[in-house]
């Protein structure tokens, strides 16, 4: 059973623009949402986490929307460039017990 | 670099093998995680230990197992392979079980033929 839903599956975006990536999950007792970025032939790498008593968290280009009530949260990538080419995945965990998204192929063409 | 490592970082073995896949955590880390990742899937989450405990199981077969040494290494052993076993197998630490960093290794990958 899947207990995060990540859409989209793949998306591609031009380079300067915003790119939006979005979780799903099912378990209220989640009490912590991280991002992770993966490139090719490396592990995933923490990107952003956010814990549910705030709503939004901003790191640098990167962003987390998080809607406690909705059981939704989303990545925003600002004025995203080729590096940030990548798999995404989104995660909700407790107790570090997390489970992830299936994650997203983000593609930024020049 | 993670700090965690992972070996060996390719594997190729026949189906019906059993196979060993060997995790070292970051220094300090108590908890170790194992996930799946196939080709068309996203990160399954395989099994948790804690300071040698197990700790929390996702979808592991009954065909695998694991378990983390007194030194918090960790070894996730696979048996009667087949052929959908093949994928990268992750293994991660963090500090605690409470919610904080985990730390990926760069994965095994497992070819099963």
């Amino acid at each position: 059973q899947q207990q995060v839903k990540q859409s989209p599956q793949s998306l591609i975006v031009q380079k300067g623009g915003i790119s939006i990536i979005n979780c799903a999950y099912e378990n209220t007792a989640f009490d912590y949402f991280p991002w992770y970025q993966q490139f090719p032939g490396k592990g995933p790498a923490l990107l952003i986490a956010i814990r549910p008593d705030v709503s939004e968290k901003k790191e640098g280009r990167f962003t987390i929307s998080f809607n406690k009530s909705a059981k939704q949260f989303s990545l925003h990538i600002m004025d995203s460039q080729p590096g940030d080419s990548a798999t995404y995945f989104c995660a909700a965990s407790r107790n570090n017990d997390m489970r992830f998204g299936a994650g997203t192929r983000l593609t930024v063409k020049p | 670099d993670s700090g965690v490592t992972q070996t060996p970082k390719h594997l190729i073995t026949a189906t019906g093998q059993r196979v060993t896949l060997r995790c070292s955590p970051r220094s300090g880390d108590l908890s170790v995680y194992w996930y799946q990742q196939s080709l068309d899937q996203g990160l399954q989450f395989l099994i948790q230990y804690y300071n040698g405990e197990e700790r929390a199981k996702g979808n592991i077969l009954e065909r695998f197992s694991a378990q983390q040494f007194p030194d918090l290494h960790s070894e996730l052993n696979l048996s009667s392979l087949e052929l959908g076993d093949s994928a990268l197998y992750f293994c991660a630490s963090s500090a605690t079980t409470g919610n904080t960093e985990a730390f990926f290794g760069q994965g095994t990958r497992l070819t099963v033929v």
